[in-house]
Protein backbone atom coordinates (compact mmCIF):
# COMPACT_ATOMS: atom_id res chain seq x y z
CA UNK A 1 0.00 0.00 0.00
CA UNK A 2 0.81 3.59 -0.25
CA UNK A 3 2.95 5.62 2.61
CA UNK A 4 2.32 8.16 4.60
CA UNK A 5 4.36 10.00 6.94
CA UNK A 6 3.26 12.38 9.68
CA UNK A 7 5.35 14.92 11.77
CA UNK A 8 5.70 14.77 14.76
CA UNK A 9 4.50 11.40 16.61
CA UNK A 10 3.55 13.16 19.41
CA UNK A 11 3.95 16.46 20.93
CA UNK A 12 3.44 18.14 24.78
CA UNK A 13 2.64 21.87 24.49
CA UNK A 14 1.37 24.47 26.80
CA UNK A 15 -1.81 25.99 26.61
CA UNK A 16 -2.16 29.11 24.32
CA UNK A 17 0.82 28.09 21.64
CA UNK A 18 0.31 26.30 18.50
CA UNK A 19 1.72 23.64 17.37
CA UNK A 20 2.32 22.80 13.22
CA UNK A 21 1.53 18.97 12.02
CA UNK A 22 3.30 17.90 8.74
CA UNK A 23 1.87 15.10 6.88
CA UNK A 24 3.71 13.37 3.30
CA UNK A 25 2.98 11.28 1.00
CA UNK A 26 5.71 9.81 0.28
CA UNK A 27 5.49 7.22 -2.47
CA UNK A 28 2.68 9.21 -4.18
CA UNK A 29 0.39 11.99 -5.16
CA UNK A 30 -2.36 13.07 -2.71
CA UNK A 31 -4.54 15.68 -4.38
CA UNK A 32 -6.93 15.00 -1.42
CA UNK A 33 -6.05 14.61 1.63
CA UNK A 34 -8.10 14.75 4.87
CA UNK A 35 -7.16 15.65 8.51
CA UNK A 36 -9.43 13.03 11.24
CA UNK A 37 -9.11 13.31 15.14
CA UNK A 38 -9.86 10.25 17.60
CA UNK A 39 -10.78 10.51 21.14
CA UNK A 40 -9.88 7.34 22.64
CA UNK A 41 -11.80 4.05 22.18
CA UNK A 42 -14.33 6.63 19.67
CA UNK A 43 -13.92 6.56 15.76
CA UNK A 44 -12.66 8.56 13.86
CA UNK A 45 -14.18 12.05 13.26
CA UNK A 46 -13.20 14.20 9.77
CA UNK A 47 -12.22 17.27 10.83
CA UNK A 48 -11.75 18.74 7.42
CA UNK A 49 -10.95 18.05 3.42
CA UNK A 50 -7.68 19.55 1.74
CA UNK A 51 -7.38 19.65 -2.03
CA UNK A 52 -3.57 20.67 -3.61
CA UNK A 53 -3.61 24.88 -3.96
CA UNK A 54 -6.93 25.29 -2.48
CA UNK A 55 -8.89 26.41 0.36
CA UNK A 56 -9.67 23.25 2.96
CA UNK A 57 -13.15 22.55 3.30
CA UNK A 58 -14.12 21.88 6.87
CA UNK A 59 -17.00 19.77 8.95
CA UNK A 60 -19.64 21.75 10.34
CA UNK A 61 -18.67 22.92 14.27
CA UNK A 62 -15.07 22.52 13.30
CA UNK A 63 -13.37 25.99 13.58
CA UNK A 64 -11.62 27.03 10.58
CA UNK A 65 -10.01 29.86 12.27
CA UNK A 66 -8.62 27.25 15.04
CA UNK A 67 -7.36 24.07 13.02
CA UNK A 68 -5.63 25.67 10.27
CA UNK A 69 -4.79 23.73 7.24
CA UNK A 70 -2.69 24.15 3.85
CA UNK A 71 -2.04 21.77 1.54
CA UNK A 72 0.49 23.65 -0.49
CA UNK A 73 1.99 20.55 -2.91
CA UNK A 74 0.47 17.24 -3.79
CA UNK A 75 2.52 15.36 -1.51
CA UNK A 76 2.34 17.93 1.46
CA UNK A 77 -0.33 18.73 4.02
CA UNK A 78 -0.06 20.63 7.55
CA UNK A 79 -2.87 20.80 10.09
CA UNK A 80 -1.83 23.71 12.91
CA UNK A 81 -3.86 23.76 15.81
CA UNK A 82 -3.53 27.56 17.06
CA UNK A 83 -3.86 28.84 20.19
CA UNK A 84 -4.32 25.45 21.75
CA UNK A 85 -6.01 24.41 24.99
CA UNK A 86 -6.40 21.35 27.73
CA UNK A 87 -9.54 20.02 24.96
CA UNK A 88 -7.51 20.19 21.76
CA UNK A 89 -5.43 17.17 23.12
CA UNK A 90 -6.28 14.34 21.34
CA UNK A 91 -5.04 11.40 18.40
CA UNK A 92 -4.41 13.62 15.08
CA UNK A 93 -4.83 11.58 11.71
CA UNK A 94 -3.99 12.31 8.30
CA UNK A 95 -5.20 10.60 4.99
CA UNK A 96 -3.52 10.61 1.52
CA UNK A 97 -6.15 9.72 -1.20
CA UNK A 98 -4.65 8.31 -4.23
CA UNK A 99 -7.35 7.01 -6.46
CA UNK A 100 -9.75 6.96 -4.13
CA UNK A 101 -8.57 4.79 -1.87
CA UNK A 102 -7.21 6.57 1.60
CA UNK A 103 -3.73 5.83 3.44
CA UNK A 104 -3.31 6.71 6.82
CA UNK A 105 -0.16 8.55 8.46
CA UNK A 106 0.79 6.90 11.88
CA UNK A 107 -0.83 9.54 13.96
CA UNK A 108 0.05 12.37 16.16
CA UNK A 109 -0.89 12.33 19.34
CA UNK A 110 -1.07 16.12 20.78
CA UNK A 111 -1.25 16.63 24.52
CA UNK A 112 -1.65 20.32 25.71
CA UNK A 113 -0.94 21.22 29.53
CA UNK B 1 -29.90 6.54 12.40
CA UNK B 2 -26.27 6.83 11.73
CA UNK B 3 -24.71 6.64 8.46
CA UNK B 4 -22.39 3.56 9.05
CA UNK B 5 -23.10 0.92 11.72
CA UNK B 6 -21.10 -1.59 13.37
CA UNK B 7 -21.50 -3.89 16.11
CA UNK B 8 -19.50 -2.60 18.85
CA UNK B 9 -18.12 -5.85 20.08
CA UNK B 10 -16.08 -7.51 21.53
CA UNK B 11 -16.64 -10.76 18.66
CA UNK B 12 -14.63 -13.49 20.33
CA UNK B 13 -13.47 -15.92 18.22
CA UNK B 14 -11.21 -19.14 18.84
CA UNK B 15 -7.82 -19.20 16.52
CA UNK B 16 -8.36 -20.78 13.33
CA UNK B 17 -12.10 -20.09 12.90
CA UNK B 18 -13.48 -17.70 10.66
CA UNK B 19 -14.07 -13.76 11.81
CA UNK B 20 -17.15 -12.56 10.05
CA UNK B 21 -17.80 -8.54 10.41
CA UNK B 22 -20.56 -6.84 9.82
CA UNK B 23 -21.55 -3.37 8.63
CA UNK B 24 -24.56 -1.31 7.28
CA UNK B 25 -24.72 2.27 5.74
CA UNK B 26 -27.59 4.39 5.00
CA UNK B 27 -26.63 5.77 2.17
CA UNK B 28 -27.64 4.70 -1.06
CA UNK B 29 -25.51 7.11 -2.93
CA UNK B 30 -22.30 5.43 -1.21
CA UNK B 31 -20.13 4.11 -3.83
CA UNK B 32 -16.67 2.43 -2.34
CA UNK B 33 -16.59 0.53 0.54
CA UNK B 34 -13.46 -0.04 3.26
CA UNK B 35 -12.39 -2.33 5.50
CA UNK B 36 -9.31 -0.65 7.74
CA UNK B 37 -7.66 -2.37 10.93
CA UNK B 38 -6.24 -0.55 13.86
CA UNK B 39 -4.59 -1.77 16.34
CA UNK B 40 -4.58 0.32 19.68
CA UNK B 41 -2.72 3.24 19.92
CA UNK B 42 -1.85 3.17 16.33
CA UNK B 43 -3.41 4.38 13.42
CA UNK B 44 -6.04 2.65 10.79
CA UNK B 45 -3.95 0.53 7.86
CA UNK B 46 -6.23 -0.41 5.05
CA UNK B 47 -7.30 -4.06 4.35
CA UNK B 48 -9.53 -4.21 1.85
CA UNK B 49 -12.18 -2.04 -0.61
CA UNK B 50 -14.53 -3.38 -2.68
CA UNK B 51 -16.73 -1.34 -5.16
CA UNK B 52 -19.15 -4.16 -6.96
CA UNK B 53 -21.36 -6.49 -5.16
CA UNK B 54 -20.61 -9.47 -4.65
CA UNK B 55 -17.51 -11.08 -2.71
CA UNK B 56 -13.75 -9.60 -3.25
CA UNK B 57 -10.86 -12.15 -1.96
CA UNK B 58 -7.50 -11.66 -0.36
CA UNK B 59 -5.32 -13.91 1.03
CA UNK B 60 -7.40 -14.68 4.20
CA UNK B 61 -9.72 -11.57 3.99
CA UNK B 62 -12.88 -11.49 1.82
CA UNK B 63 -14.79 -8.47 1.50
CA UNK B 64 -18.62 -8.73 0.43
CA UNK B 65 -20.72 -6.58 -0.70
CA UNK B 66 -24.68 -6.20 -1.16
CA UNK B 67 -25.96 -3.10 -2.29
CA UNK B 68 -29.11 -3.66 -2.21
CA UNK B 69 -28.77 -4.93 1.13
CA UNK B 70 -26.84 -1.79 1.55
CA UNK B 71 -24.61 -4.68 4.13
CA UNK B 72 -20.89 -4.64 3.48
CA UNK B 73 -18.88 -7.59 5.02
CA UNK B 74 -15.68 -8.47 5.89
CA UNK B 75 -14.51 -12.48 6.74
CA UNK B 76 -11.10 -13.37 7.96
CA UNK B 77 -10.09 -17.11 7.85
CA UNK B 78 -8.21 -18.83 9.61
CA UNK B 79 -7.84 -16.23 12.39
CA UNK B 80 -4.81 -15.27 14.23
CA UNK B 81 -4.19 -13.77 17.64
CA UNK B 82 -2.20 -11.03 15.72
CA UNK B 83 -5.72 -10.30 14.13
CA UNK B 84 -7.07 -8.69 16.97
CA UNK B 85 -7.91 -5.37 16.55
CA UNK B 86 -10.56 -3.02 15.68
CA UNK B 87 -12.14 -2.93 12.29
CA UNK B 88 -13.54 -0.40 10.62
CA UNK B 89 -15.73 0.29 7.92
CA UNK B 90 -15.85 3.11 6.06
CA UNK B 91 -17.99 4.51 3.04
CA UNK B 92 -16.82 6.60 0.63
CA UNK B 93 -19.70 8.95 -0.47
CA UNK B 94 -19.49 11.79 -3.35
CA UNK B 95 -20.82 14.68 -3.06
CA UNK B 96 -21.52 18.02 -5.52
CA UNK B 97 -18.03 16.80 -6.93
CA UNK B 98 -16.09 16.70 -3.66
CA UNK B 99 -15.97 13.26 -1.40
CA UNK B 100 -15.29 12.42 2.18
CA UNK B 101 -15.33 8.62 4.17
CA UNK B 102 -17.50 7.59 6.49
CA UNK B 103 -16.43 5.71 9.21
CA UNK B 104 -18.44 3.61 11.86
CA UNK B 105 -17.45 3.57 15.12
CA UNK B 106 -15.64 -0.14 14.87
CA UNK B 107 -15.87 -3.60 15.74
CA UNK B 108 -13.34 -5.02 18.29
CA UNK B 109 -12.05 -8.15 17.26
CA UNK B 110 -10.52 -10.87 19.68
CA UNK B 111 -8.93 -14.28 18.55
CA UNK B 112 -8.21 -16.45 21.65
CA UNK B 113 -5.58 -18.21 21.36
Amino acid sequence: GAVVSQHPSWVICKSGTSVKIECRSLDFQATTMFWYRQFPKKSLMLMATSNEGSKATYEQGVEKDKFLINHASLTLSTLTVTSAHPEDSSFYICGGDTSYEQYFGPGTRLTVT
Amino acid sequence: QKEVEQNSGPLSVPEGAIASLNCTYSDRGSQSFFWYRQYSGKSPELIMFIYSNGDKEDGRFTAQLNKASQYVSLLIRDSQPSDSATYLCAVMRDASGTYKYIFGTGTRLKVLA
